[in-house]
């Protein structure tokens, strides 16, 4: 299947700073791209939906300016977490889909946020 | 709306014992149904999906999942059991619009020696 890499897999930072996570298709183009949370024993919630040249479409409850999605090519798209605070601590996780047959989504390894 | 319910938190099974993880579905349409799995810290391993065709799917590692549409069921099923089988596994749905998955709470499978 396609490949879809985040980096950093691990991040600590302190309160009030700000952190970019990056979520790429290695070996497709994707025209959609989603980033999920997922806190301790819990499943993933959906936090956005963004496609390539667009304004991210924001879940109901999270807040678009504290979590900036931009998708600025087929094959890149970013998370940034804007004065992070405790509670922000999670992990996060990309998705990709290209516009193929059935439009599977490839999940990107994670990135283990850590706020101090 | 699309759900998925996973109505067990935790399954305990012996190794070489045969496994189910049950997964019920909603959607509008015609589903399209994932199970993927998840070690700790890690991120979402792809099993297998049904999409269209025969009912019985089988995936990556032994495992093997059950499409029900008069149930609107997704069990994932393994004839045997393994120690390296134990981790979180998640089953997941969508609809055949442009729309992301939505995944169920996860299932948390041990498998005892």
């Amino acid at each position: 299947g396609a490949v879809v890499s985040q980096h950093p897999s691990r991040v600590i930072c302190k309160s009030g700073t700000s952190v970019k996570i990056e979520c790429r298709s290695l070996d497709f183009q994707a025209t959609t791209m989603f980033w999920y949370r997922q806190f301790p024993k819990q499943s993933l919630m959906l936090m956005a939906t963004s496609n390539e040249g667009s304004k991210a479409t924001y879940e109901q409850g999270v807040e678009k300016d504290k979590f900036l999605i931009n998708h600025a090519s087929l094959t890149l798209s970013t998370l940034t977490v804007t004065s992070a605070h405790p509670e922000d601590s999670s992990f996060y996780i990309c998705s990709a889909r290209s516009g193929g047959l059935y439009n599977e989504q490839f999940f990107g390894p994670g990135t283990r946020l850590t706020v101090l | 709306a699309q759900s998925v319910a996973q109505p067990e938190d935790q399954v305990n099974v012996a190794e070489g014992n045969p496994l189910t993880v049950k997964c019920t579905y909603s959607v509008s349409g015609n589903p399209y149904l994932f199970w993927y799995v998840q070690y700790p810290n890690r991120g979402l391993q792809f099993l297998l999906k049904y999409i269209t065709g025969d009912n019985l799917v089988k995936g990556s590692y032994g495992f093997e999942a059950e499409f029900n549409k008069s149930q609107t069921s997704f069990h994932l099923k393994k004839p045997s059991a393994l120690v390296s089988d134990s981790a979180l596994y998640f089953c997941a749905v969508r609809d055949t619009g442009n729309t992301p998955l939505v995944f169920g709470k996860g299932t948390r499978l041990s498998v005892i020696a």
